[in-house]
């Protein structure tokens, strides 16, 4: 069982906009903005797309934002491409004893 | 740009060591404030932080794997290792090294990534 909670699934139409939440609680994604959520394609390493809730690396499209209120974050995917389907894990920094947890993961799917 | 490599046998029988070798390419493993981690991923499931090391030496692991992991970093080859005991089926995964950030708490970058068979 995964210490942060994603929906398994998430859909939606090319252009649209689609937003996949991460559950923790208050010793993991709420006590600290240290969240980060990564891509993964099929065969493929994760690949960082957000960082510290809402930072995006250089080469990753605006398209891409994250927030975060209370205990859950969330990853907002904008303007939908073929492209953005994959796997989304969110991940938490939860202290120097767990150091980080991971959610389960989160299927996009283009339609 | 700092790169990522696993190796290691890809089939460990029950019950034996499970040992993999991440080379960091493109900069010095000592450079920055950075801690270098193991990372699994089971076929179609979610992904599983194993452990981590400082090139000072100083190691976090996994609780739940606290008892059989030990990772150790070589600064001179530039590489770290993962040594995982009395493996069993269920330590089947892709396994990944990745660099830790302290600064912003990110992996960052991967390494491809190394299938690893627990069969007799």
């Amino acid at each position: 069982q995964s210490a942060l909670t994603q929906p398994p699934s998430a859909s939606g139409s090319p252009g649209q906009s689609v937003t996949i939440s991460c559950t923790g609680t208050s010793s993991d994604v709420g006590g600290y903005n240290y969240v980060s959520w990564y891509q993964q394609h099929p065969g493929n390493a994760p690949k960082l797309m957000i960082y510290e809730v809402s930072e995006r690396p250089s080469g990753v499209p605006d398209r891409f934002s994250g927030s975060k209120s209370g205990n859950t974050a969330s990853l907002t995917v904008s303007g939908l491409q073929a492209e953005d389907e994959a796997d989304y894990y969110c991940s938490s920094y939860a202290g120097s004893n767990n150091f980080v947890v991971f959610g389960g993961g989160t299927k996009l799917t283009v339609l | 740009q700092v790169q990522l490599q696993e190796s290691g046998p890809g089939l460990v029988k029950p019950s034996q060591t499970l040992s993999l070798t991440c080379t960091v390419s493109g900069g010095s493993i000592s450079s920055g404030s950075y801690y270098w981690s193991w990372i699994r991923q089971p076929a179609g499931k979610g992904l599983e932080w194993i452990g981590r090391i400082s090139t000072s030496g100083s190691t976090n692991y996994n609780s739940s794997l606290r008892s059989r992991v030990t990772i150790s970093v070589d600064t001179s080859k530039n590489q770290f290792s993962l040594n995982l005991n009395s493996v069993t089926a269920a330590d089947t995964a892709m396994y990944y090294c990745a660099r830790w950030s302290t600064m912003v708490g990110t992996f960052d970058p991967w390494g491809q990534g190394t299938l690893v068979t627990v069969s007799s």
